[in-house]
């Protein structure tokens, strides 16, 4: 079975610029959440949707925003990039949205901003 | 926000040596989830906890939750190269709906 495919694996961006990241989770899987890994900040929760809405929201800007569609893959997008916004963003899917059994996350999209 | 905190930070160990971390937080937890990281990837799921008291076994890796649920302890036995990455904790405050936080992390290097 097929695991959480993240694309693109690496992107370069200019500040100012916007980035569209995508995230296709496992076959079944409903929940989506986006993590944004730093070396100083560790692993910061963005959101969560479910079944095309978003659940959760972590505390970031709102040029950090994203969406599901109704084939459960999610897209995040970062508007008027800044420096700071330098990270591996991570997707992990769960069944239904039952934490409980622990997310699986993708490889990560590493995107750096110059 | 939920902070979940880790000790030790970093870990280096010779190769066969057993090794202990743990994680504590200031809520009360329902589960408690371990993952380990390798570079450029993203966590893997090692050991999920449902309970108090629990006491789960994966190969070499044993964990458990904590009698508080505010803390859970992972111990590696017998380590080699390959176990060398970052562990998280990570779980859902009880009092935060579905919202997942991740410890701290403890960096594991292994010296062959």
């Amino acid at each position: 079975k097929a695991g959480v495919t993240q694309t693109p694996r690496y992107l370069i961006k200019t500040r100012g610029q916007q980035v569209t990241l995508s995230c296709s989770p496992i076959s079944g899987h409903r929940s989506v959440s986006w993590y944004q890994q730093t070396p100083g900040q560790g692993l910061q929760f963005l959101f969560e949707y479910f079944s095309e809405t978003q659940r959760n929201k972590g505390n970031f800007p709102g040029r950090f925003s994203g969406r599901q569609f109704s084939n459960s893959r999610s897209e995040m997008n970062v508007s008027t990039l800044e420096l700071g916004d330098s990270a591996l963003y991570l997707c992990a899917s769960s069944p239904a949205g039952r934490f409980t059994y622990g997310y699986t996350f993708g490889s990560g999209t590493r995107l750096t901003v110059v | 926000g939920q902070q979940l905190n880790q000790s030790p930070q970093s870990m280096f160990i010779q190769e066969g040596e057993d090794v202990s971390m743990n994680c504590t937080s200031s809520s009360i937890f329902n589960t408690w989830l371990w993952y380990k990281q390798d570079p450029g990837e993203g966590p893997v799921l090692l050991i999920a906890l449902y309970k108090a008291g629990e006491l789960t076994s994966n190969g070499r890796l044993t964990a458990q939750f904590g009698i508080t649920r505010k803390d859970s302890f992972l111990n590696i036995s017998a380590s080699i190269p390959s176990d060398v990455g970052i562990y998280f904790c990570a779980g859902p405050p009880s009092n935060t709906g579905n919202q997942f936080y991740f410890g701290t992390g403890t960096s594991l290097t292994v010296i062959p």
